[in-house]
């Protein structure tokens, strides 16, 4: 069966300081991969997704970037936090040929 | 596909009682339309999906319907319990596309009192 894994659950981080969030999928091939972003009183907003191997598209413009070095691997990553950056940020999967999308459990950024 | 409006944005019903949820899209491409349950501190659970070519789907307690001419969509609930208490999100997208893209409504926070 398939999981996706994803850490830290939980991240306390100065402004400027870097970020990487690292998420990993198994028991599937050449998944869909995405960054979701939930802010405090707002939806999941699509950040970053993934097709394959170093093909990232953007939704949005932001201070973050994205990459995916390995087929089931999708990394979030920032040079310099913004106190903005604060929120829930969850990964998700979707298989190739399928069209349901399965999340992680997220990690909080906590920006101060 | 980017604008889902959801409606409420917290409900509160007593055990027993039903709830409804309700979004509407503007996207005629967007042709899937799941929802997601997500408790506190956890990622989102798919609880139940309907592609645009039915109108109703239901699973034991929960049933979705879909008015695709009037591009909105409804989360059903009945006889709820305490353990429904949870965030409630709809999406819509586009099921063909390879990109895979949903998009979300901003959430319903369900409370179900004992």
């Amino acid at each position: 069966s398939q999981t996706i894994h994803q850490w830290p659950a939980t991240l306390v981080q100065p402004v400027g300081s870097p970020l990487s969030l690292e998420c990993t999928v198994e028991g599937t091939s050449n998944p869909n991969l995405y960054w979701y972003r939930q802010a405090a009183g707002r939806g999941l907003q699509l950040l970053f997704y993934s097709v394959g191997i170093g093909q990232i598209s953007s939704e949005v413009p932001q201070n973050l970037s994205a990459s995916r070095p390995q087929d089931r691997q999708f990394i979030l990553s920032s040079k310099k936090l913004l106190l903005s950056d604060s929120g829930f940020y969850l990964c998700a999967w979707r298989g190739e040929t399928g069209e349901k999308l399965f999340f992680g459990s997220g990690t909080q950024l906590s920006v101060l | 596909g980017e604008n889902v409006e959801q409606h409420p944005s917290t409900l509160s019903v007593q055990e027993g009682d039903s709830a409804v949820i309700k979004c509407t899209y503007s996207d005629s491409a967007s042709n899937y339309f799941p929802w997601y349950k997500q408790e506190l501190g956890k990622g989102p659970q798919l609880i139940i999906d309907i592609r645009s070519n039915v109108g109703e789907k239901k699973d034991q307690r929960i049933a979705v319907t879909l008015n695709k001419t009037a591009k909105h969509f409804s989360l059903h609930i009945t006889e709820t319990q305490p353990e429904d208490s949870a965030v409630y999100f709809c999406a819509e997208g586009d099921r063909g596309s390879t990109l895979g893209r949903l998009y979300f409504g901003r959430g319903t926070q369900l409370t179900v009192w004992p």
